[in-house]
């Protein structure tokens, strides 16, 4: 079974730093892109970032650029999001999620809460 | 940056009743288009992609049509499980983006 499972949520400050994981199994992960999304609380969708299989293109949202990182490591089956400088507005539930062969998001894991408040 | 607009905002059906929803691009992404449902407390699901495929798994009653800048949603009977937000997105282009959903729910 397909399985993407989040990780390293939690409350933290405005300017403070946080880092998600995404452990994935079921599926050979080196072959597959993967994208980050996020959903504010009672609101939509927004897509954040996106990686290759060999990290040899990785795409931001305007909002998100220069303060969040996507990385990858394809032995250890993870994605990673380190987010810096984290505002209020970050505060979401963060996907990962899979892009699939047709390129669509396929599928997505559970998600993790982030929190940024004092 | 393209805009996806999703109307309406609420559909209030009751179960059995047909379903359409649209969604609307502000340039045209051609035939990339998909749907994902959400229910609460859960991860969005791949419905539709393509503007008309079906997902792996996904009932017959559920229908994508459409191309260029105005797609639909169709299911043709709803069944209580169907009672949920639905998104549209496209891959035309980057920034991927969603519209802003359409949540259905039982009148």
């Amino acid at each position: 079974e397909v399985q993407l499972v989040e990780s390293g949520g939690g409350l933290v400050q405005p300017g403070g730093s946080l880092r998600l994981s995404c452990a994935a199994s079921g599926f050979t992960f080196s072959n597959y892109n993967m994208n980050w999304v996020r959903q504010a609380p009672g609101k939509g969708l927004e897509w954040i970032s996106y990686i290759t299989t060999r990290n040899t293109i990785i795409y931001y949202a305007d909002s998100v650029k220069g303060r969040f990182t996507i990385s990858r490591d394809n032995a250890k089956n993870s994605l990673y999001l380190q987010m810096n400088s984290l505002r209020d507005e970050d505060t979401a539930v963060y996907y990962c999620a899979r892009h699939n062969w047709d390129d669509w998001f396929d599928p997505w894991g559970q998600g993790t809460l982030v929190t940024v408040s004092s | 940056e393209m805009v996806l607009t999703q109307s309406p905002d609420t559909l209030s059906l009751s179960p059995g009743e047909r379903a359409t929803l649209s969604c609307r691009a502000s340039q045209s992404v051609g035939s990339y288009l998909a749907w994902y449902q959400q229910k609460p407390g859960q991860a969005p699901r791949l419905l539709i992609y393509d503007a008309s495929n079906r997902a792996t798994g996904i009932p017959a009653r559920f229908s994508g049509s459409g191309s260029g800048t105005d797609f639909t949603l169709t299911i043709s009977s709803l069944e209580p499980e169907d009672f949920a937000v639905y998104y549209c997105q496209q891959r035309s282009n980057w920034p991927r983006t969603f519209g802003r959903g359409t949540k259905l729910e039982i009148k």
